[in-house]
């Protein structure tokens, strides 16, 4: 089965500075998607960014871009030039390719990301 | 407006009351999901709809049922709930059930507190 592994529970950063927060997992197979969802404190869940494990290009939302390393399925998110606004739980997402139950999102703990004005 | 509308936003309730949680999306999607999120635990996937057909029971207690009378609407009734049930309950749906890329949207979720 596979797992999804964050293994920083809280991280901080200064405004406007960069932060990295870090995602592993394990799999058996070569073709799944990658997520990153933002939860604000008692707001809704939102996607943040999304890899495609066959492509090879980092994907990028604005500030937001991740570091995907499949060889070592390792999947981190880095928030450049960060804002108050950034605060949140972050939690770090697998889905496998194949549909049915095994297409289900597999979650981490997730990563409490506080911002410092 | 939101694509995913759960209510009630907060829910206190005892152990032998019966109450239900409401999840509305707009989105057009084909799969709804109810999720349970407690603190540093990931996220528990408890049941999915599949164009209002249940196609995910995972090992959830009895006392949570859920109802899909359409693609639109999902429901989650509780009775003779315990203490450890007290978490936020989140609601989701995507375009199809489990199809790769597609990203799920989630609800605001309801706060559950048992008392």
């Amino acid at each position: 089965a596979q797992t999804v592994t964050q293994s920083q529970p809280e991280m901080s950063v200064q405004e406007a500075e960069t932060v990295t927060l870090s995602c592993t997992y394990d799999t058996s197979e070569s073709d799944y998607y990658l997520f990153w969802y933002k939860q604000p404190p008692s707001r809704q869940m939102i996607l943040v960014i999304r890899q495609e494990a066959y492509k090879q290009q980092n994907a990028t939302e604005n500030r937001f871009s991740v570091n995907f390393q499949k060889a070592a399925k390792s999947f981190s998110l880095k928030i450049s030039d960060s804002q108050l606004g950034d605060a949140a739980m972050y939690f770090c997402a697998y889905r496998s390719s194949y549909g049915g139950s095994q297409g289900n999102l597999i979650f981490g703990k997730g990563t409490k990301l506080s911002v410092k004005p | 407006e939101t694509g995913v509308t759960q209510t009630p936003r907060h829910l206190v309730m005892g152990m032998t009351n019966k109450k239900s949680l409401k999840c509305e999306q707009h989105l057009g999607h084909n799969a709804m999901y109810w999720y349970k999120q407690s603190a540093k635990k990931p996220l528990e996937l408890m049941f999915v709809y599949s164009l209002e057909e249940r196609v995910e029971n995972n090992s959830v207690p009895s006392r949570f049922s859920p109802e899909c009378p359409n693609s639109s609407h999902l429901f989650l009734h509780l009775h003779t709930l315990q203490p450890e049930d007290s978490a936020l309950y989140l609601c989701a749906s995507s375009q199809d059930w489990g199809a790769g890329g597609q990203p799920q949207h989630f609800g605001d979720g309801t706060r559950l507190s048992i008392l």
